[in-house]
């Protein structure tokens, strides 16, 4: 059964940082390209970064782009999004979702909140 | 890197049909044929309904189809049953990125 549980959510002032990962299992990870999505709450969906089965490619909306690093260690099964300077519209739940060209299986998602 | 255009809300009653639309320009949904669509309810993760404009997972009823015409692709659900009540996502990767729709709420009468 493929499984993703994302983790390191939680509240964080203006500018600061957050390191967000997301365990695999039940598929070889490897294989795989890999995305973020957020969700502000009660509003829709919104991509943020992709990955590259071997971590060799990636990509990142505008609205990220500088501030966030993906990344993943296949000998891990785990991702990660890197996230710097936080802003108080980067305030969602987080989901990693497997496969570049369509995200199949969805994580629970983590709550990322932005606040002094 | 906008987002998709669908109508915020549709609704029916039960064993009717409703089609969600989803409008991208030629860069994204009338250049690929990676359209998806997902369903959210409250709470919950998104699922995967619809991948590849018009293929169904293993375990979501023939109920549920997709279809693309120029920039515009369509989820048309027929039958509606009460627990199609939801939200609706549309996905069109674009290469270089990836764009959601703004979400619509199917709501059965």
């Amino acid at each position: 059964e493929v499984q993703l549980v994302e983790s390191g959510g939680g509240l964080v002032q203006p500018g600061g940082s957050l390191r967000l990962s997301c365990a695999a299992s039940g598929f070889t990870f490897s294989s795989y390209w890999m995305n973020w999505v957020r969700q502000t709450p009660g509003k829709g969906l919104v991509w943020v970064s992709r990955i590259s089965n071997d971590g060799s490619s990636t990509s990142y909306a505008d609205s990220v782009k500088g501030r966030f690093t993906i990344s993943r260690d296949n000998a891990k099964n785990t991702l990660y999004l890197q996230m710097n300077s936080l802003r108080a519209e980067d305030t969602a739940v987080y989901y990693c979702a497997r496969r570049g060209t369509t995200p199949d299986y969805w994580g629970q998602g983590t709550l990322v909140t932005v606040s002094s | 890197q906008s987002a998709l255009t669908q109508p915020r809300s549709v609704s029916g009653s039960p064993g009717q049909s409703v089609t969600i639309s989803c409008t991208g320009t030629s860069s994204d949904v009338g250049d690929y044929n990676y359209v998806s669509w997902y369903q959210q309810h409250p709470g919950k993760a998104p699922k995967l309904m619809i991948s590849d404009v018009s293929k169904r997972p293993s375990g979501v009823p023939d109920r549920f189809s997709g279809s693309k015409s120029g920039n515009t692709a369509s989820l048309t659900i027929s039958g509606l049953q009460a627990e199609d009540e939801a939200d609706y996502y549309c996905c069109s990767y674009a290469g270089s990125y990836t764009l959601f729709g703004g979400g619509t709420k199917l709501t059965v009468l």
